[in-house]
């Protein structure tokens, strides 16, 4: 089943604590990205990645850091928490330009992140 | 700066009956991609329709229907015949030209909570 998994779903944790949030897809896409969903803010972009090694800033990056090791993995890396980090996290894959299903975005099931 | 409007915060609708969400956007592109994304109270984000700006033709996807309007920058969803598993949030999204994309960013609204009455 093609899909976006994200670990875990659920975290509370300390301000400064680092967390990691994983994120992996089995669709051999080339772009994926990171988004937090705020109440009336809809959501907004964190970092994005267009291939293996290659990452940019999104809309809101500060206080996050990503990595691209591998095409299917995409973690979130947040190295000191701060409670205005508190949010619904998602991570999303697409393929690149040349497919059928090109810029339809495939999300995960989110991360409800809370930092105390 | 490319913004999607969603002025509806909360909608309700009769089971069986028609809805329409409004949509708004703001671009000065010619070639874009537009979306529907459904919330369920699961949290999960479900991909209702897609709109590329180039097809003069409105999509559809079953009960689920679009109307593009390019000059006014409009793009609002029609849910037909409303099914209690339509109860969710909708958000209306902008994506810009894949030539000036490389962010593959997608531009949210903030969204519209649909209840469906039985």
């Amino acid at each position: 089943e093609a899909q976006v998994t994200q670990n875990p779903r659920y975290l509370i944790t300390v301000t400064g604590k680092k967390l990691t949030v994983t994120c992996s897809q089995n669709m051999n896409h080339e772009y994926m990205s990171w988004y937090r969903q705020d109440p009336g803010l809809g959501l907004r972009q964190i970092y994005y990645s267009m291939n293996v090694e290659v990452t940019d800033k999104g809309d809101v990056p500060e206080g996050y850091k990503v990595s691209r090791k591998e095409k299917r993995n995409f973690p979130l890396i947040l190295e000191s928490p701060s409670p205005n980090q508190t949010s619904l996290y998602f991570c999303a894959s697409s393929s690149s330009p040349g497919t059928g299903s090109v810029f339809t975005q495939y999300f995960g099931p989110g991360t409800r992140l809370t930092v105390l | 700066a490319q913004t999607v409007t969603q002025s509806q915060p909360e909608m309700s609708v009769q089971e069986a009956e028609t809805v329409t969400l409004s949509c708004t956007y703001d671009t000065s592109e010619s070639d874009y991609y537009l979306f529907w994304y459904k919330q369920p109270p699961s949290r999960q984000m479900i991909l209702v329709i897609r709109q590329e700006a180039y097809k003069q033709q409105n999509a559809t996807e079953n009960r689920f229907s679009v109307n593009f309007q390019k000059a006014a920058k409009s793009f609002s969803l029609k849910i037909s015949d409303s099914q209690l598993g339509d109860a969710a949030m909708y958000f209306c999204a902008y994506r810009g030209p894949y030539y000036g994309g490389a962010t593959n960013k997608l531009i949210f609204g903030t969204g519209t909570l649909l209840a469906v009455q039985p």
